[in-house]
């Protein structure tokens, strides 16, 4: 499978704790993308990567949260101090430099904290 | 950002065609116009974007106003798996600013 790749797909924790996800994007794709999706919303937007470079960060995205893409390959979004409100799905995409900006997304990472 | 509307619900009948519309009054000149749909428990899916001119592709056909304010998404001939939400976005380079998206019901 050469697509988005998210892991886990299912993640539960209690409030308070640290959660780490990560996404494997397309091998030649040098562009990532996360998004944060609740019940009955389209996804909205949170960080943004061009190969190493986080290049945009959304408002969305307190201090608890932090994102990285080491040597601009895979990237890991971590939410410290979880809380209830965190529950959500977690999107990642990517995409190439060219092409109209095509984003090809990921089945998605489900958080619930309890 | 610009922003668009979308109905929120419509019903189409199994093998019937779908024009599903799209308003974005204040697109500018650079902005693509994109569509995703999302099934359940999955992420959204690419199905066709534009940027002045009609465009078709195995999935859809993308028409585009002269004016570019609004588009249509068209599903020739819809099937039960055409059921999920439909997206139109508007991208200039990066991120997209999903709306909540028209939720297309296909009937048997």
């Amino acid at each position: 499978d050469t697509g988005v790749s998210q892991n886990p797909r299912h993640k539960i924790t209690k409030r308070g704790q640290n959660v780490t996800f990560r996404c494997d994007p397309i091998s030649e794709h040098n562009r990532l993308y996360w998004y944060r999706q609740t019940l009955g919303q389209g996804p909205e937007f949170l960080t943004y990567f061009q190969n190493e470079a986080q290049l945009e960060k959304s408002r969305l995205l307190s201090d608890r949260f932090s994102a990285e893409r080491p040597k601009g390959s895979f990237s890991t979004l971590e939410i410290q101090r979880t809380e209830q409100g965190d529950s959500a799905m977690y999107l990642c995409a990517s995409s190439s430099r060219t092409g109209g900006n095509i984003q090809y997304f990921g089945a998605g990472t489900r958080l619930s904290v309890l | 950002d610009a922003k668009t509307t979308q109905p929120n619900s419509m019903e189409s009948n199994e093998e019937e065609p779908v024009h599903l519309p799209c308003n974005h009054s204040t697109i500018s000149g650079t902005d693509y116009i994109h569509w995703y749909r999302q099934l359940p428990s999955q992420g959204p899916e690419y199905v066709i974007h534009g940027l002045t001119s009609n465009v078709n592709n195995r999935m859809a056909s993308l028409a585009i106003a002269e004016d570019r304010k609004s588009s249509t998404l068209i599903l020739h001939r819809a099937t039960l798996r055409d059921a999920a939400v439909y997206y139109c976005i508007l991208s200039l380079v990066q991120n997209f600013v999903f709306g909540p998206g028209t939720r297309l019901s296909v009937l048997p």
